[in-house]
């Protein structure tokens, strides 16, 4: 089975920072990634499909790129709802893996 | 507009089961596949599987063989998910969730806690 890998496991920014998550998978998955953010206690929300694609009302200073086997999930400046861990996930075909996920706090 | 409404919270003894369901409204259901992910507390997200809510065929992801069972009564456009011979670590909340081909999980429920202690 294919593996995502996620990094860093957390970060820690100030608002108003640029920042940047990546996630690798083993194998090649074209662009059929999705990012997702989960804050505490909440449910998991689409943010980005197709690697790149932003889901209708997410804010535009969230971005995803990538293809393959390497793709970046960007927050352009970092507020503080954005607190949240960030999950990438792979659905090109069964099984459709997370990644472990990453936290984002504020510094 | 598209809504996924689970059942509330179970508390089971060990070598229980439970039955989790998820009612979908606001689109066709038979249209779009459901999925299943459980989160243990603390944890990340893992994938459970999924169902074919047109044909009824489910596929379980590893991990989740033999005591978990995905079902569905299109008649009341309700998903379930049914756990045998619960354990401790099957502590988690579970999710449903809208599978859209080609856009990932769009729409989820609000989970449900399963909660197993004697």
């Amino acid at each position: 089975d294919i593996q995502m890998t996620q990094s860093p496991s957390s970060l820690s920014a100030s608002v108003g920072d640029r920042v940047s998550i990546t996630c690798r998978a083993s194998q090649g998955i074209s662009n059929y990634l999705a990012w997702y953010q989960q804050k505490p206690g909440k449910v998991p929300k689409l943010l980005i499909y197709a690697a790149s694609t932003l889901q209708s009302g997410v804010p535009s200073r969230f971005s995803g790129s990538g293809s393959g086997t390497d793709f970046t999930l960007t927050i352009s400046s970092l507020q503080p709802e954005d607190v949240a861990t960030y999950y990438c996930q792979k659905y090109n075909s069964a099984p459709w893996t997370f990644g472990q996920g990453t936290k984002v706090e504020i510094k | 507009q598209v809504q996924l409404v689970q059942s509330g919270s179970e508390l089971k003894k060990p070598g229980a089961s439970v039955k989790v369901s998820c009612k979908a409204s606001g689109y066709t259901f038979t249209t779009y596949a459901m999925t299943w992910v459980r989160q243990a507390p603390g944890q990340g997200l893992e994938w459970m599987g999924w169902i074919n809510t047109n044909t009824g065929n489910p596929t379980n992801a590893q991990g989740f063989t033999g005591r978990f069972v995905f079902s569905l009564d299109t008649s009341v456009n309700t998903a379930y998910l049914q756990i045998s011979s619960l354990k401790a670590e099957d502590t988690a909340v579970y999710f449903c969730a809208r599978y859209v081909n080609g856009h990932g999980f769009d729409h989820w429920g609000q989970g449900t806690l399963v909660t197993v202690s004697s």
